[in-house]
């Protein structure tokens, strides 16, 4: 079935490092964007980033841009997030999701979502 | 920055009701809206897509509505299964703050 598992969360001091991995299954990858969305505790969604099908095309939200960076292995089937230089604000539940846009204009929404994985920043 | 205001922010309703819930874009965006549901430590459902695309799988008691700036979810008789928080999304940026629909 289509399916997307995130892993790599974890505790990290402020400063820190960390690699979120979202492994999918069940449809082709390679023909979808794909986004990473957080939330926060007891707060709402938050779009953090979005890569195109093939890499050429990334964007990322003003409170994560120059710290984070979205990634992927079409042949793995897997999509990352490298999140650099972590402020207690990055804690939030990180959720990959499989992202129905055709930009510039045109967007179907995110229909697969993973279980998310749990990001805790504090010293 | 498009913003995206939901109202309310919480809704008390029964079983049987019929539910709507609003949202607001700061400017225009056309009909690339989407609505979401989540349940307490669960990953969020897709429920309508381009303001009034029912998502496979969905049941029709949801619909959605707007184009522009001003965008509704009704739900046409709450059910159990509903019980939940909602929130909509400008064409995969920014999410409304949710709208809780809790049982009255």
């Amino acid at each position: 079935q289509v399916q997307l598992v995130e892993s790599g969360g974890g505790l990290v001091k402020p400063g820190g490092s960390l690699r979120l991995s979202c492994a999918a299954s069940g449809f082709t990858f390679s023909d979808y964007y794909m986004s990473w969305i957080r939330q926060a505790p007891g707060k709402g969604l938050e779009w953090v980033s979005y890569i195109s099908s093939s890499s050429s095309y990334t964007n990322y939200a003003d409170s994560v841009k120059g710290r984070f960076t979205i990634s992927r292995d079409n042949a793995k089937n897997s999509l990352y997030l490298q999140m650099n230089s972590l402020r207690a604000e990055d804690t939030a539940v990180y959720y990959c999701a499989r992202d129905r846009r055709i930009p510039p204009d045109y967007y179907y929404g995110m229909d697969v979502w993973g279980q998310g994985t749990t990001v805790t920043v504090s010293s | 920055d498009i913003q995206m205001t939901q109202s309310p922010s919480t809704l008390s309703a029964s079983v049987g009701d019929r539910v709507t819930i609003t949202c607001r874009a700061s400017q225009s965006i056309s009909s690339w809206l989407a609505w979401y549901q989540q349940k307490p430590g669960k990953a969020p459902k897709l429920l309508i897509y381009k303001a009034s695309s029912l998502e496979s799988g969905v049941p029709s008691r949801f619909s959605g509505s707007g184009s522009g700036t001003e965008f509704t979810l009704t739900i046409s008789s709450l059910q159990p299964d509903d019980f939940a928080t909602y929130y909509c999304q400008q064409y995969g940026w920014t999410f409304g703050q949710g709208t809780k629909v809790e049982i009255k």
